[in-house]
């Protein structure tokens, strides 16, 4: 596709429940990010992949939180044991390399509500 | 820590004027910053990245400044419009060798007919 898809828009979960939300990147870029967005904040790093290695977990708030990219393509972000605090949109942005300095491409978001 | 600061209040502007956004920065030296768009329920959208040793870029009615010295960019649009009415996210990089982004809390404009 033309930009970066995630998948679902929206997702209700009941406390206690696993999540899994899907990010499809624009074709060829190599750098995939996760990051998790609260009202009124920007957005806070969670995890970084360069294809499909791993390569910085460091903002995952808990190891609650599980994200992969196998593929080096589409990366899913899981949530185990959901709690109200998880309560957030996730973005996923990719970026043509990891070079420094590239421009980010950002899909829409995943917004997660915890019950 | 790095720290970086945007005004949480929102920006109120009347059309025709000049809006001007602030990003401050502590306890860093960046090599570069980018400006980002969001607007509410989507994704940012990139606008602008400036270089340390740039000190203005401008694209059509948008300039940014960098001063490294007060660690200050400062994000212009001139000649504002309502579609304009967003929240603007200033951004830095993490040390590491990577594009991994260090988001302010963004600064709310509202332009006004």
């Amino acid at each position: 596709g033309a930009g970066v898809s995630q998948s679902p828009r929206y997702k209700v979960a009941k406390r206690g429940q696993d999540v899994a939300l899907r990010c499809d990147p624009i074709s060829g870029h190599v750098s995939l990010f996760w990051y998790q967005q609260a009202l009124g904040q920007g957005p806070e790093f969670l995890t970084y992949f360069q294809n499909e290695a791993q390569l910085d977990k460091s903002g995952l708030p808990s190891d609650r939180f599980f994200a992969e990219r196998p593929e080096g393509s589409v990366s899913t972000l899981k949530i185990q044991r959901t709690q109200q605090e998880d309560s957030a949109v996730y973005l996923c942005a990719s970026s043509v390399d990891g070079g420094i300095a590239g421009e980010l491409f950002f899909g829409e978001g995943s917004r997660l509500t915890v019950l | 820590s790095q720290k970086i600061e945007q005004n949480s209040e929102a920006l109120n502007i009347q059309e025709g004027k000049t809006a001007t956004l602030t990003c401050n920065y502590t306890n860093y030296s960046p090599a570069y910053l980018q400006w980002y768009r969001q607007d509410p329920g989507r994704g940012p959208v990139f606008l602008l990245l400036i270089r340390e040793n740039e000190k203005e870029k401008r694209k059509e009615r948008l300039k940014v400044t960098f001063d490294t010295t007060l660690k200050q960019s400062l994000f212009h649009i001139t000649a504002s419009q309502p579609a304009d009415s967003a929240t603007y996210l200033c951004a830095l990089p993490f040390s590491g060798g990577y594009n991994k982004l260090i988001f302010g809390a963004g600064t709310r404009l509202a332009v006004h007919p």
